[in-house]
């Protein structure tokens, strides 16, 4: 299986920051790598598909690039209803994994 | 705007079984795969497996082969997703999220299978 890591676990972070979260894959996955938000209690919401392709409806303050086993997240400009947790997730091959999240909060 | 509904939250004894269920609320299931996600209190997102309808195919994650059952019914737009053998460890939210919308031969194309659209979740709590 891959196994997918992120870095930090954790940010805190105030509103306005640019904020980065990476990921990175045990072995290369091209460019077969998602990004999902997560708010407690709620169901995840699709950001990020193809590493670096946003889905209809994202605000252009989030962006994703990398290829290969590393990657990263972007936020320009952090607003308060970005404070939630981001996973990445690879689909290149079964079974399709998840990284273990990193949790956005306010400083 | 196209919705997964998923079924009620559901609590089941150690040993049995459980079927959750995912309906779109337009269109069919010919056009796109389901994957079943969960998540345990606390936890991380775990992906199970998926299930192509219009092809019948299904792949599962080894850790629930034997237990998983991926089913969907065309007619109605409906997903199920039947877990067996339960344990307290499988108490989680158990989510389906769907791939997009295309042409079924580009079903089994690497560059769609990553998911657009999620239910809301589904509670299955196992106590005894």
């Amino acid at each position: 299986d891959i196994q997918m890591t992120q870095s930090p676990s954790s940010l805190s972070a105030s509103v306005g920051d640019r904020v980065t979260i990476t990921c990175r894959a045990s072995q290369g996955i091209s460019n077969y790598l998602a990004w999902f938000q997560q708010k407690p209690g709620k169901a995840p919401k699709s950001l990020i598909y193809a590493a670096s392709s946003l889905q209809s409806g994202v605000p252009s303050k989030f962006s994703g690039s990398g290829s290969g086993t590393d990657f990263t997240l972007t936020i320009s400009s952090l607003q308060p209803e970005d404070f939630a947790t981001y996973y990445c997730q690879q689909y290149h091959s079964y079974p399709f994994t998840f990284g273990p999240g990193t949790k956005v909060d306010i400083k | 705007q196209v919705q997964l509904v998923q079924s009620g939250a559901e609590v089941k004894r150690p040993g049995s079984s459980v079927k959750v269920s995912c309906k779109a609320s337009r269109g069919t299931f010919s056009s796109y795969s389901i994957s079943w996600v969960r998540q345990a209190p606390g936890q991380g997102l775990e992906w199970m497996g998926r299930i192509i309808p219009i092809f019948g195919t299904t792949n599962c994650a080894q850790k629930f082969q034997g237990r998983v059952t991926l089913t969907a019914d065309e007619s109605t737009s409906t997903a199920y997703m039947e877990l067996s053998s339960l344990r307290s460890e499988d108490t989680a939210v158990y989510y389906c999220a769907r791939t997009p919308s295309v042409v079924p031969p580009l079903l089994s194309d690497r560059d769609y299978w990553f998911f657009d659209l999620w239910g809301r979740g589904t509670l299955v709590t196992v106590s005894s």
